[in-house]
């Protein structure tokens, strides 16, 4: 079956605007996460979903950023006035359930904010 | 302050022989460990892993070692093949089965593998 999906791939915004990603994970998972990877860091955790719900925002880097997932699938994270520092990877992760190994990535969407 | 560090940002290894990827860790509530290899333009892929109660684990060419009282873990890929040439990063939970908890997975920043013919 299918991976996990991201869109868009690329995402050039000027600083200001707000963005959409997009996150489809694989079909029956029940957890998803997102992470941003900027340039030359690690991944760093931003939030998870259980269902529907997300437990604790608090990784989420400032409160521009805000994220949801319907009919436990498809989820989007939001930043509002983007500013030059958002730039990085953004990664969505789905996991069957919620288990440190299983884990699968979607190939991430890159955004960067002029 | 990273809590899970891996401090060579590259290693460059022949093929056929063995690549050692090293991974350090300051938090001592971290009980489960794995690692993660990424290709350019794709999302990390699970590797391998290990849990804080066994110092060693396998499959097939790639064992991964943790020295618990040196918060230290390592990868160790033999025979080294071309196609391992990617980045590894090392993670880090407070749970195998919390998915780190509300804290998701920490990583490290990676090591990029380069397999020379």
């Amino acid at each position: 079956g299918a991976g996990v999906s991201q869109s868009p791939s690329n995402k050039v915004t000027e600083k200001g605007k707000d963005v959409e990603l997009r996150c489809d994970p694989i079909s029956g998972h029940t957890a998803l996460y997102w992470y941003r990877q900027r340039l030359g860091q690690g991944l760093e955790f931003l939030i998870y979903f259980q269902g529907n719900s997300a437990p604790d925002k608090s990784g989420l880097p400032s409160d521009r950023f805000s994220a949801e997932r319907t009919g436990e699938s498809v989820s989007t994270l939001t930043i509002q006035r983007t500013q030059q520092e958002d730039s990085a990877v953004y990664l969505c992760a789905s996991s069957l359930v919620r288990s440190a190994n299983e884990q699968f990535f979607g190939p991430g969407t890159r955004l960067t904010v002029l | 302050d990273q809590q899970v560090k891996q401090n060579s940002p590259s290693l460059s290894v022949q093929e056929g022989r063995i690549s050692i990827l090293n991974c350090d860790y300051t938090n001592s509530m971290f009980d489960y460990f794995l690692w993660y290899k990424k290709y350019p333009a794709e999302g990390p892929t699970f590797l391998i892993s290990i849990s804080s109660i066994k110092d060693k684990n396998e499959d097939g060419r790639f064992t991964v070692f943790l020295n618990k009282s040196a918060k230290h873990l390592s990868l160790h890929i033999v025979p080294s093949q071309p196609g391992d040439s990617a980045v590894y990063f090392c993670a880090a939970s407070g749970s195998m089965y919390s998915g780190g908890g509300a804290d998701g997975l920490t990583f490290g920043k990676g090591t990029h593998l380069i397999i020379q013919p």
